[in-house]
């Protein structure tokens, strides 16, 4: 069965610094791999997703992922952040056939200071 | 454009009350339907799919039900509510991997 782990629950950084998230997966074959965000109260909204071909795949709002084979790892980053990227975040890895079930890590807050 | 219904956004029960929540979908046809639960400070915990009118699974065993009465709608049920079924629970529709997700409700069992 797939996996998937946030080692880290929470997040400050400066607006205008650079950010990483990580996400590790454990899945026996290629997986789908996907970030998603969370505004408070809100529903989820697909920032990026990973199928195959090139490793680094570029999202929505300025957010990148890169896929590591070696390392079972799809982080996620943005060079500059801004005071609306306050969220939560989650990474999430799908089996490459079937009914599409996703499964979600615990997620990541993030939260940005001035 | 496809998009999702959920309702109500909150809702609060007393314990051993019976609970329905409906999600529906428009501007698609033959969706994949998803239930997922999120606790406080956890992640999202699939509850149940579907690929099809009348078609559910399961994935956590648990005083919940669902059903899929039409192609576009998907209704979260259960006879009576526990403490442990608070949360938010969101409904989402699924092609090609690329999840739309609804408001959510969010469940306060008392």
């Amino acid at each position: 069965a797939q996996s998937v782990t946030q080692p880290d629950i929470h997040i400050t950084v400066s607006e205008g610094a650079s950010l990483e998230l990580r996400c590790n997966y454990s899945y026996g074959a290629t997986p789908y791999l996907f970030w998603y965000v969370q505004s408070p109260g809100q529903g989820l909204q697909l920032l990026l997703k990973y199928f195959s071909g090139d490793t680094l795949v570029q999202g929505i709002k300025g957010f990148e992922a890169e896929f590591k084979r070696s390392q079972s790892s799809f982080n996620l980053r943005k060079p500059s952040v801004h005071w609306s990227d306050a969220a939560e975040y989650f990474c999430a890895v799908g089996a490459n056939f079937g009914n599409e079930k996703l499964t979600f890590g615990t997620g990541t807050r993030l939260t940005i200071i001035p | 454009s496809q998009t999702i219904h959920q309702w109500p956004a909150t809702l609060v029960q007393p314990v051993g009350s019976p609970l329905s929540l409906e999600c529906t979908v428009e501007g698609t046809s033959n969706p994949n339907l998803y239930w997922y639960r999120q606790a406080a400070g956890r992640g999202l915990q699939l509850l149940f799919y579907s690929v099809g009118i009348g078609q559910i699974s399961s994935e956590v065993p648990q005083n919940l039900s669902a059903s899929r009465p039409q192609d576009r709608q998907f209704i979260l049920s259960s006879k009576k509510l526990l403490l442990s079924d608070s949360g938010f629970y969101l409904c989402a529709w699924g092609v090609n991997y690329g999840y739309t997700f609804g408001s959510g409700t969010r469940l306060t069992v008392v």
